[in-house]
C-alpha cells in the first residue's frame, strides 16, 4: 500500500493552455475524490467516482472541466483553457467503500496559471 | 444545502494545554464526519471518523464528539505538542451522496 499518488506536484501554465492531472487511488479503493483547495480555505467538492461511475458532479464545475476514470483504476482531471481563477491546489482522495468512509489524500498538485 | 463552521480560525496556545476545536454543520441529518490534519503545502491526513450512529471516537490525544442535534462537533487535544501544530478541518457527509463538504479550518500553533 503505497497510499494515493498524484502527478505532477506542480504545475505552471500559461492562461488559454489545457492541463491534465492524475491520480493513482489506493489500489482496493473504489471511491475516488477531486477537490481543489486556495490558500486559507478547505477543500471544495469538484466530483467523485464509484469504481469507473461519475456518480457526482460540482455546479460549480464549468464545462471546461473533466474527469474520468477508466477502468476504475487511475482518474485524470483535465482542465481546458485555463484561466487565472483555476490556480489552485488540486487534491485527490479515495476510500474503501461502503464499509469504511475514511479517505486517504493525495499531496495535490500545486497549478499555477500564468 | 449542507454548511460547516470552524471557529477560530485561528489558535495559539502554550505547549501542554488541552484544547478544544470547535465544527458546526447547519444539517443535522448527516451520515458521517471525519476531522483532518493539513500541514502546510501538503495533503490531508484523517484523524478520526464518527459514524452518525456513534458519539464519540478516540485516538492517542485526540478526542472527537458528535452531537447531531445541534449541529456539533469537537476535537479535543490533551496535552498539545508543537508538533500538534497544523491546520485542523472537519468534514461531513450525507445520507444520499457521498462527497464530503468540508469547514474552512483552525489553524493552530503550539508554542514551545
Amino acid at each position: 500500500d503505497t497510499g494515493v499518488s498524484q502527478d505532477p506536484r506542480h504545475k505552471i501554465t500559461k492562461r488559454g493552455q489545457n492541463v491534465t492531472f492524475r491520480c493513482d487511488p489506493i489500489s482496493e479503493h473504489n471511491r475516488l475524490y477531486w477537490y481543489r483547495q486556495t490558500l486559507g480555505q478547505g477543500p471544495e467538492f469538484l466530483t467523485y467516482f464509484q469504481n469507473e461511475a461519475q456518480l457526482e458532479k460540482s455546479r460549480l464545475l464549468s464545462d471546461r472541466f473533466s474527469a474520468e476514470r477508466p477502468k476504475g483504476s487511475f482518474s485524470t482531471l483535465e482542465i481546458q483553457r485555463t484561466e487565472q481563477g483555476d490556480s489552485a491546489m488540486y487534491l485527490c482522495a479515495s476510500s474503501l467503500g461502503e464499509t469504511d468512509g475514511k479517505l486517504f489524500f493525495g499531496s495535490g498538485t500545486q497549478l499555477s496559471v500564468l | 444545502k449542507q454548511e460547516v463552521t470552524q471557529i477560530p480560525a485561528a489558535l495559539s496556545v502554550p505547549e501542554g494545554e488541552n484544547l478544544v476545536l470547535n465544527c458546526s454543520f447547519t444539517d443535522s441529518a448527516i451520515y458521517n464526519l471525519q476531522w483532518f490534519r493539513q500541514d502546510p503545502g501538503k495533503g490531508l491526513t484523517s484523524l478520526l471518523l464518527i459514524q452518525s450512529s456513534q458519539r464519540e471516537q478516540t485516538s492517542g490525544r485526540l478526542n472527537a464528539s458528535l452531537d447531531k442535534s445541534s449541529g456539533r462537533s469537537t476535537l479535543y487535544i490533551a496535552a498539545s505538542q508543537p508538533g500538534d501544530s497544523a491546520t485542523y478541518l472537519c468534514a461531513v457527509t450525507s445520507p444520499g451522496t457521498y462527497k464530503y463538504i468540508f469547514g474552512t479550518g483552525t489553524r493552530l500553533k503550539v508554542l514551545a
